[in-house]
């Protein structure tokens, strides 16, 4: 599996946008960018996934970048509760495939 | 999206004794289901990926007769830790996919071992 590059930890005002960056300049053609969060002590959160296509849902945005060597989580409003760690991982979308998590970024969420 | 249950939520035992931990997937069919643990301050370890109706696979280091995975049926997967010990006191982790799709979490299960 590609591996990815993520700064250790990020600062967000609440209510300003949170922008988490992820380098994966290995990925191949059949990997997908996922985005997972774990706030402290609960099991990982899937928030969104992406092939090449900027994806959008509730939660958040997923901007690929057209060479696909990078990508940016984008929480538009962040809040309290999105203080977490956030994991970016690239995995083939094939049946049996586990992910496997990296570090993350510690985004921290202030008033 | 789709829930991943996990029981007990936390467990403390004595050193030497059997702890089972049991993960079902309550609303979907997980073709797949991984088992995972995270030492404090430490990133998520995959563990081992089990298919229904199938032997686990184990990640390298890790001991398959002391961690025995049972995936009997689509909706439930067991993870038993044999011989507990200290060291193995973590926060173990299952997960679960059906298919292709996306894979699901549960809330992790925290053994502590006397």
């Amino acid at each position: 599996d590609a591996k990815t590059t993520q700064p250790p930890s990020m600062d967000c005002a609440e209510g300003r946008a949170a922008n988490l960056p992820c380098n994966h300049s290995t990925i191949s053609g059949n990997e997908y960018v996922y985005w997972y969060r774990q706030i402290h002590s609960q099991g990982p959160q899937y928030i969104i996934h992406g092939l090449k296509n900027n994806e959008t849902n509730e939660m958040a945005s997923l901007i690929i970048t057209e060479d696909r060597k990078s990508s940016t989580l984008i929480l538009p409003h962040a809040t309290l509760r999105d203080t977490a760690v956030y994991y970016c991982i690239v995995r083939p979308n094939q049946a049996g495939t586990a992910l496997i998590f990296g570090k993350g970024t510690t985004l921290s969420v202030s008033s | 999206g789709a829930v991943v249950s996990q029981h007990p939520s936390w467990v403390i035992c004595k050193s030497g004794t059997s702890v089972k931990i049991e993960c079902r997937s309550l609303d979907f069919q997980a073709t797949t289901m991984f088992w995972y643990r995270q030492f404090p301050k430490q990133s998520l370890m995959l563990m081992a990926t089990s298919n229904e109706g199938s032997k686990a696979t184990y990640e390298q280091g890790v001991e398959k007769d002391k961690f025995l995975i049972n995936h009997a049926s689509l909706t439930l997967s067991t993870l038993t830790v044999t011989s507990a010990h200290p060291e193995d006191s973590s926060f173990y982790i299952c997960s679960a996919r059906e298919g292709r799709e996306t894979q699901y979490f549960g809330p992790g299960t925290r053994l502590l071992v006397l």
